[in-house]
């Protein structure tokens, strides 16, 4: 296991233009989470999984984002109708408890 | 929305010299975590400090927490080149981590 992969690295769309995001935690962990980050800020918090579940999503998450989990592995993080606004940094964490994170090296999203 | 706020937001050290770094934030805690992230890339967990720990060390990593003045800081010790970087701190709940607004650090060789 080589940590948490996400997929693509890099993410160039149309606005308008749907994008769907994956990330593959460690095997061992049941929580899955993911963030945005823009330039210069921290990541913020968009949504969280406990095994499938989706425990809790951000004020921050429109209708236009959907994430899932099945079967509580992989997870992917939809965007519908993407706004220049949603060009960020997608990061995906994992972690078996609250205590450490393991964080994938992130999906650039660029809305041209 | 971001939980703490980190200070300086941005430092420029020489080699071989401390760099102080400090996380204030808002509500009650069960932990404390810094990361660090290297340009454009995803964040490494450096050090946890739960919230009735007082300092924790690890390597050149020193971490205080004071949880009266809901602050902490980040004191690592004779810099290198290479831990250039942005660090963050992030408060651990119940259910996840909220993280800073960061500090960028700069060692210069």
């Amino acid at each position: 296991d080589t940590g948490v992969s996400q997929d693509p690295r890099h993410k160039i769309t149309k606005r308008g233009q749907n994008v769907t995001f994956r990330c593959d935690p460690i095997s061992e962990h049941n929580r899955l989470y993911w963030y945005r980050q823009t330039l210069g800020q921290g990541p913020e918090f968009l949504t969280y999984f406990q095994n499938e579940a989706q425990l809790e999503k951000s004020r921050l998450l429109s209708d236009r984002f959907s994430a899932e989990r099945p079967k509580g592995s992989f997870s992917t993080l939809e965007i519908q109708r993407t706004e220049q606004g949603d060009s960020a940094m997608y990061l995906c964490a994992s972690s078996d408890n609250n205590y450490g994170y393991t964080f994938g090296s992130g999906t650039r999203l660029t809305v041209v | 929305s971001q939980q703490g706020e980190e200070d300086p937001q941005a430092l420029s050290i020489q080699e071989g010299e401390n760099a102080t770094m400090n996380c204030s934030y808002k509500t009650s805690i069960n932990n404390l975590q810094w990361y660090r992230q290297n340009s454009g890339r995803g964040l490494v967990h450096l050090i946890l400090i739960r919230s009735n720990e007082r300092e924790k060390h690890s390597g050149r990593l020193r971490v205080t927490l004071d949880t009266s003045k809901k602050s902490s800081s980040l004191l690592i010790t004779a810099s290198r080149a290479a831990d250039t970087a942005s660090y963050f701190c992030a408060t651990g709940h119940t259910d996840k981590l909220i993280f800073g607004t960061g500090t960028r650090l700069q060692v210069f060789p």
